[in-house]
């Protein structure tokens, strides 16, 4: 199994709602990473959990909120959000940590609307 | 800090032309380099990678090589087909931002 499942692919939400994206993976990686994707830009880092800690925060607004409950699941709450929040939210892990420069696994994301 | 330019799109080839689609960056030390391609509605998927100078990475046939003297590292096929049609995103990793830096993409269409 060599895929980063991702899901829901599609979710509205108002900007009082409460919602969460979820991400798996089944191959033993030990670092998870989302990404927020606009369109027609490159993908920009928001959080890293290596070996199940959070290691990386791109100051990230405290309304995204991620969680790591073990090795193979990635949650993403989120609460109050913004029109401008909407994007496409990318998945990804590799092997070990992120300090190594490995090949990055992608799930196929979640788009997010935000009316 | 680190940073990655790549040419603007988008390019429109038609079936069988030769690609290229050209990289540079800016880094201190020495970066391992990275192309990944995302196919419309999909995450993406690393396409090729180098990790030192001379170094030429390939894939599907696609190739580029990590020019230390240039800071290049310029996507390369000889011949496209229309299920190469996607974004290209060079990037680049060093030890210390302990991130990938994305270039900006570039979208590629093939015609037949």
């Amino acid at each position: 199994d060599t895929e980063v499942t991702q899901t829901p692919k599609h979710l509205v939400m108002g900007m009082t709602n409460k919602k969460s994206l979820k991400c798996e993976q089944h191959m033993g990686h030990r670092a998870m990473y989302w990404y927020k994707q606009k369109a027609k830009k490159p993908p920009e880092l928001m959080f890293v959990y290596s070996y199940e800690k959070l290691s990386i925060n791109e100051s990230v607004p405290s309304r995204f909120s991620p969680e790591c409950p073990n090795s193979s699941l990635l949650n993403l709450h989120l609460h109050a959000l913004q029109p401008e929040d909407s994007a496409l939210y990318l998945c990804a892990s590799s092997q070990r940590g992120p300090d190594l420069g490995e090949k990055l696994f992608f799930g196929s994301g979640t788009q997010l609307s935000v009316l | 800090g680190d940073s990655v330019t790549q040419m603007e799109g988008p390019v429109t080839l038609s079936e069988e032309a030769f690609l290229t689609i050209n990289c540079t960056y800016t880094a201190t030390g020495y970066p391992s380099l990275f192309w990944y391609v995302q196919y419309p509605g999909e995450g993406l998927q690393l396409l090729l990678k180098a990790t030192k100078a001379d170094d030429k990475g390939s894939n599907k046939g696609f190739e580029a090589t990590y020019r230390k003297e240039t800071t290049s590292f310029h996507l390369e096929k000889g011949s496209v087909q229309v299920s190469d049609s996607a974004v290209y995103f060079c990037a680049l990793f060093t030890g210390g931002g302990n991130k990938l830096t994305f270039g900006t993409g570039t979208q590629l269409k093939v015609e037949l």
